[in-house]
C-alpha cells in the first residue's frame, strides 16, 4: 500500500460546528504532516508528527487541534473556524528515519479535504 | 510563500516544446524537491536532488541546483498535453522533516 488516505473528501461547516479531518497510512512511515493550500497558493505547512510525538507547529491557531493516535492515523479537529480558513487540507507522510537516504525525505501526499466555512 | 519563489508564474508552451521552471529558496538546505499537483488534487513527487549535487536526470525532468545561488531550475523536456499541472519546487532543511514549498508555475502544455 504506497497511498495516504484522507477523508472527507469534501466538507461544509458553520462557524459553531466541530468537526475532524482523517489521514491514514500504512506505508510504516514515522511522519506525518498537515499542509494547508489555498487556491492558487503553494502548500503551506501546519503541523509534522515525528515517531507520533507533535514535533512542529507553524503558529497554527488553536482552533486547528491535531491529534495522531498511533503511528498510521492522523486526525486535525476543527472548532470555531472563520471563512478565511477555507482550504483544501492535505496530509503526507514521509519515512522520517533519521540518518536514512533518500526515501526518508520524500513527501506522500493524500487527494485532499476541501474544506468551506460558512 | 513559506520558503521562496517561483518563475514563472505561469508558463504556456506547445506540446513537444521544453518547458523550464525556476525557484529560489532562502535558507540553507539538505535537498530540493520537485513535485506536481493536478487541479486540486494532492502533490506528487517527482525528483529530489542533495544539497551536495549539481544536476539530476529522471526521464524526461532535467534538475539542476545551485546552492551560491540559492536556486534550481526543473526542465521537462518534450513536453506533452499530460504534463499540464502546477509544478512546486520544495526544500527540506537540516531539521528534515521540515518542508517547504515555493510559489509555484503553472505550466499548461498545448496540444
Amino acid at each position: 500500500d504506497t497511498e495516504v488516505t484522507q477523508t472527507p473528501k469534501h466538507l461544509v461547516m458553520g462557524m459553531t460546528n466541530k468537526k475532524s479531518l482523517k489521514c491514514e497510512q500504512h506505508m510504516g512511515h514515522r511522519a506525518m504532516y498537515w499542509y494547508k493550500q489555498k487556491a492558487k497558493k503553494p502548500p503551506e505547512l501546519m503541523f509534522v508528527y515525528s515517531y507520533e510525538k507533535l514535533s512542529i507547529n507553524e503558529s497554527v491557531p488553536s482552533r486547528f487541534s491535531p491529534e495522531c493516535p498511533n503511528s498510521s492515523l492522523l486526525n486535525l479537529h476543527l472548532h470555531a473556524l472563520q471563512p478565511e480558513d477555507s482550504a483544501l487540507y492535505l496530509c503526507a507522510s514521509s519515512q522520517g528515519i533519521l540518518g536514512s537516504g533518500v526515501g526518508a525525505n520524500v513527501l506522500t501526499f493524500g487527494a485532499g479535504s476541501r474544506l468551506t466555512v460558512l | 510563500s513559506q520558503q521562496g519563489e517561483e518563475d514563472p508564474q505561469a508558463l504556456s508552451i506547445q506540446e513537444g516544446e521544453n518547458a523550464t521552471m525556476n525557484c529560489s529558496y532562502k535558507t540553507s538546505i539538505n535537498n530540493l524537491q520537485w513535485y506536481r499537483q493536478n487541479s486540486g488534487r494532492g502533490l506528487v513527487h517527482l525528483i529530489l536532488i542533495r544539497s551536495n549535487e549539481r544536476e539530476k536526470h529522471s526521464g524526461r525532468l532535467r534538475v539542476t541546483l545551485d546552492t551560491s545561488k540559492k536556486s534550481s531550475s526543473l526542465l521537462i523536456t518534450a513536453s506533452r498535453a499530460a504534463d499540464t499541472a502546477s509544478y512546486f519546487c520544495a526544500t527540506g532543511t537540516y531539521n528534515f522533516n521540515k518542508f517547504y514549498f515555493g510559489s509555484g508555475t503553472k505550466l499548461n502544455v498545448k496540444p
